[in-house]
């Protein structure tokens, strides 16, 4: 079971991009990269998921190294609605055998501020 | 859109009840996921089930059972609630496929007194 490093805590200003790091030094062949958020009192939502490189979506990028042992995932221009929880797992999912992939960790809490 | 619910959103209990949690999902996935929350602690898994009547214990299963006759519905029992249980419960669902990714219910914040 990879484990996954975060920073407990990050702060930053809106308008800025804000770049968290998870290390993951024993990460397996097949295992994947995926982050999570969470806001208060609701259950965390997936934001990207990668394998290798760069992945973009709407709300984040995804940057993998070649050796694939850490990964960053980017927010570009946050605002005060960022602060949130931020997870990083690390596995090869779950198809019906094992739990690599499902362990949250304690994430990142960000917090923006004005 | 996919839609976790899970049943109770606050609940009191007291030391020695037994306790039924329940979430239910719309989206016909085949994995479901019970977790607990607690500061500073993280999310931590109890449970998980990756077919109906199927169960595997996650990180801390002591004290908890589980249940799971359709597919669509996934129970945590506390035999005996105790005060140590006082968490918030999260519960998740998923395909069963290659790093599929998890959609999460609002939450049952259970304070056992």
């Amino acid at each position: 079971l990879a484990k996954t490093t975060q920073p407990i805590s990050m702060d930053s200003y809106e308008g800025q991009e804000v770049n968290i790091t998870c290390s993951h030094n024993n990460i397996a062949t097949n295992d994947y990269i995926t982050w999570y958020q969470q806001f208060p009192s609701q259950g965390p939502r997936f934001i990207i998921q990668g394998y290798k490189t760069k992945v973009t979506n709407e709300v984040a990028s995804l940057f993998i190294p070649a050796d694939r042992k850490s990964s960053t995932l980017s927010l570009p221009r946050v605002s005060l609605s960022d602060t949130a929880v931020y997870y990083c797992l690390v596995g090869d999912s779950f198809s019906g055998g094992g739990a690599d992939g499902l362990t949250f960790g304690k994430g990142t809490h960000l917090i923006i501020q004005p | 859109d996919v839609k976790v619910t899970q049943s109770s959103r606050y609940l009191v209990k007291r030391t020695g009840e037994k306790v039924f949690l329940e979430c239910v999902q719309d989206m016909d996935h085949e994995n479901m996921f019970w977790y607990r929350q607690d500061p500073g602690l993280g999310l931590r898994l109890i449970y998980f089930s990756y077919d109906v009547k199927m169960k595997e214990k996650g990180d801390i299963p002591e004290g908890y059972s589980v249940s799971r006759e359709k597919k669509e519905r996934f129970s945590l029992i506390l035999e005996s609630a105790s005060t140590n249980q006082t968490s918030m419960y999260l519960c998740a669902s998923g395909r069963q496929e290659h790093n599929e990714k998890l959609f999460f219910g609002s939450g049952t914040q259970l304070s056992v007194l």
